[in-house]
């Protein structure tokens, strides 16, 4: 299967700690985007990366959060400090260029306690 | 307002019937339309993308744009049982952005 994969699927954590997830989009894709989307609401932009550059932020991202994209292959998204308003589905997608389609991955799901 | 607005539903229709799904936009820079199908706790799927006004048909799906009334429509034809998910429509405002901006999705139930 050479779709975007996201790891882990689920993650249940306590208030206050630190969690990271990760994303492999599809091979051979340069543009990489995370999102956040919670129950009954669409998916919210957070950021994207081309190639290892983080071209983008939201607002919605918050000093607690952030994401690298290392190598220009897999990117991680970390939160610090967790709170319960951060328990939501976080997608990762990926595209091959400017104007193309985004496919996304399975999503994890964290839900602080 | 939201930028982009879409009825949250349920609808629920009988298989066969034709859907037809919509969403409302408030920007007239968006130019770049999209049509997922999400299913519970799984990722959005790609359905449809299109550019600027039109029609685009693939299969049993036809996406409409109207960018004089700001308007989008997904219409399913022959509905199935496992057509039931949440359609999302999505939309960008062109090459100086890739940020996706999505509507809240449509719960559809299509039942035998």
């Amino acid at each position: 299967d050479t779709g975007v994969s996201q790891d882990p699927r689920h993650k249940i954590t306590k208030r206050g700690q630190n969690v990271t997830f990760r994303c492999d989009p599809i091979s051979e894709h340069n543009r990489l985007y995370w999102y956040r989307q919670t129950l009954g609401q669409g998916p919210e932009f957070l950021t994207y990366f081309q190639n290892e550059a983080q071209l983008e932020k939201s607002r919605l991202l918050s000093d607690r959060f952030s994401a690298e994209r290392p190598k220009g292959s897999f990117s991680t998204l970390e939160i610090q400090r967790t709170e319960q308003g951060d328990s939501a589905m976080y997608l990762c997608a990926s595209s091959d260029t400017k104007a193309g389609e985004q496919f996304f991955g399975p999503g994890t799901r964290l839900t602080v306690l | 307002q939201k930028e982009v607005e879409q009825d949250p539903g349920p609808l629920s229709v009988p298989e066969g019937a034709i859907v037809s799904l919509n969403c409302t936009y408030s920007n007239s820079a968006f130019q770049y339309f999209m049509w997922y199908r999400q299913y519970s706790r799984k990722g959005p799927e790609l359905l449809m993308y299109t550019y600027s006004s039109g029609n685009k048909e693939d299969g049993r799906f036809t996406a409409q744009v109207d960018k004089s009334s700001k308007y989008i429509s997904l219409f399913i034809r022959d509905s199935q049982p496992s057509d039931s998910a949440t359609y999302l429509c999505a939309m960008k405002k062109g090459v100086f952005t890739d940020k996706l901006i999505f509507g809240t999705g449509t719960r559809l139930q299509v039942f035998p």
